[in-house]
């Protein structure tokens, strides 16, 4: 069975344009996850979806940033307009059920020069 | 104050000898927890969950927590190079910045 699948693995763009990061959950998970992670701050939760429905959006850091579900088997972050300080490795992670183990997508490398 | 919070290390410890970390928290309400190993330039993977009050064990790995102290911990016996590795411990959905381990030869 596959598991999370991210897309693009690596972006590098410049700054001010837009970047579309692309999630697929594992089948069955109710919950997603998006999260950012760089060395001085950890991996930040940004926000998570239940049944395709944005639950806590309270760790997106701007309004630049937006993310959408809009079925169980696809979301997408976005990142409009980007800044070099949005560089970090963005994972997502699906579970089934909030308290439950969640598994990961290899990330997306996102370097804004 | 950090919801969840870890010694960044870096730990560094012989192989063969236990490691020990450890992470707190600051939501009493908190269920679930949980310990992650990242590899570098890798995903978190799960090692071990634990819910209740006391001690899980899995293999070489047992996982500790102390609902009241707000307190959950995971030793490694018998440690091996190959568990060098940054472990992320989390809380229902919030992770801490992570615990670096060194296992030397």
């Amino acid at each position: 069975d596959a598991g999370v699948i991210q897309s693009p693995r690596h972006e590098v763009t410049e700054m001010g344009q837009e970047v579309t990061l692309r999630c697929k959950p594992i089948s069955g998970h109710d919950y997603l996850f998006w999260y950012r992670q760089t060395m001085m701050r950890g991996l930040e939760l940004l926000i998570y979806f239940n049944n395709n429905v944005p639950i806590d959006d309270s760790g997106m850091p701007e309004d630049r940033f937006s993310a959408k579900m809009p079925n169980a088997s696809f979301s997408t972050l976005k990142i409009q307009p980007s800044e070099p300080r949005d560089s970090a490795v963005y994972f997502c992670a699906s579970s089934f059920g909030s308290a439950e183990t969640q598994y990961f997508g290899p990330g997306t490398r996102l370097l804004v020069l | 104050q950090k919801e969840v919070e870890q010694n960044s290390g870096p730990l560094s410890v012989p192989e063969g000898a236990i490691a020990s970390l450890n992470c707190t928290y600051s939501d009493r309400g908190s269920q679930s927890f949980f310990w992650y190993r990242q590899y570098s330039g890798k995903s978190p993977e799960l090692i071990m969950f634990i819910y209740s009050n006391g001690d899980k064990e899995d293999g070489r790995f047992t996982a500790q927590l102390n609902k009241a102290s707000q307190y959950v911990s995971l030793l490694i016996r018998d440690s091996q190079p190959s568990d060098s590795a940054t472990y992320l411990c989390a809380v229902s959905m919030r992770f801490g910045a992570g615990t670096r381990l060194t296992v030397k030869p």
